[in-house]
């Protein structure tokens, strides 16, 4: 069965300085994958996806992640890291096909100390 | 242009009681989705709506049941409320199955509270 594992439950890590986000799926085909940020009391805003090509991503916010194949692994990486990226962050595959839904692991919580 | 709007954003009701959720698409949408987020969790898909039928359905009871409408906008209906039932309720609104999720939006939620 499909499944996303996010091993990091909290993260905390100083503004300016560099991020990287863990995420591991299970899936048997070639995944769609997707990161999401949730704000407080907010919905889901997506950050950046990966569908096919070149495994390294660009989103929005200065976020990029890469997809590797071998690790089944899809992280999220951030150069620098602003006091408002604190959130939490969903990483999700698709279960396949045009009309796939969402698979989310449990989420990362972003904590930035000033 | 309006994203996908969710009414209410907070209830509360009492065991044993139904509750509806409202969702309007985002604008040039037709299909939405249902997903439920416990607290502490990451969003589990309930069932998807387009052309009016329910096209899929996550593990979640019949006393999940929802409805399209010929404005694409949808409801979510839970009967027999159970203290477990307590979540954020995200709706997602995409353009068409064919796109399915890869143009998913979400709205805020609506965060119901049983008692």
């Amino acid at each position: 069965a499909q499944s996303v594992t996010q091993p990091d439950i909290h993260i905390t890590v100083s503004e300016g300085a560099s991020l990287e986000l863990r995420c591991n799926y299970s899936y048997g085909a070639t995944p769609y994958l997707f990161w999401y940020v949730q704000s407080p009391g907010q919905g889901l805003q997506l950050l950046l996806k990966y569908f096919s090509g070149d495994t390294l991503v660009q989103g929005i916010k200065g976020f990029e992640a890469e997809f590797k194949r071998s690790q089944s692994s899809f992280n999220l990486r951030k150069p620098s890291v602003h006091w408002s990226d604190a959130a939490e962050y969903f990483c999700a595959v698709a279960t396949g096909g045009s009309q796939g839904n969402l698979i989310f692991g449990k989420g990362t919580k972003l904590s930035v100390k000033p | 242009d309006a994203g996908v709007t969710q009414s209410p954003t907070h209830l509360i009701k009492t065991r044993g009681q139904q509750v509806t959720l409202r969702c309007s698409p985002k604008s040039g949408h037709d299909t939405v989705s249902w997903y439920q987020q416990a607290l502490g969790q990451g969003p589990q898909f309930i069932f998807q709506y387009y052309e009016e039928e329910e096209r899929q359905r996550g593990n979640f009871p019949d006393r999940f049941s929802g409805h399209q409408f010929p404005n694409y906008s949808s409801e979510l209906n839970v009967n027999a409320l159970l203290l477990g039932d307590s979540a954020l309720y995200l709706c997602a609104s995409s353009s068409e199955p064919g796109e399915g999720y890869y143009g998913y939006t979400f709205g805020s939620g609506t965060r119901l509270t049983v008692v």
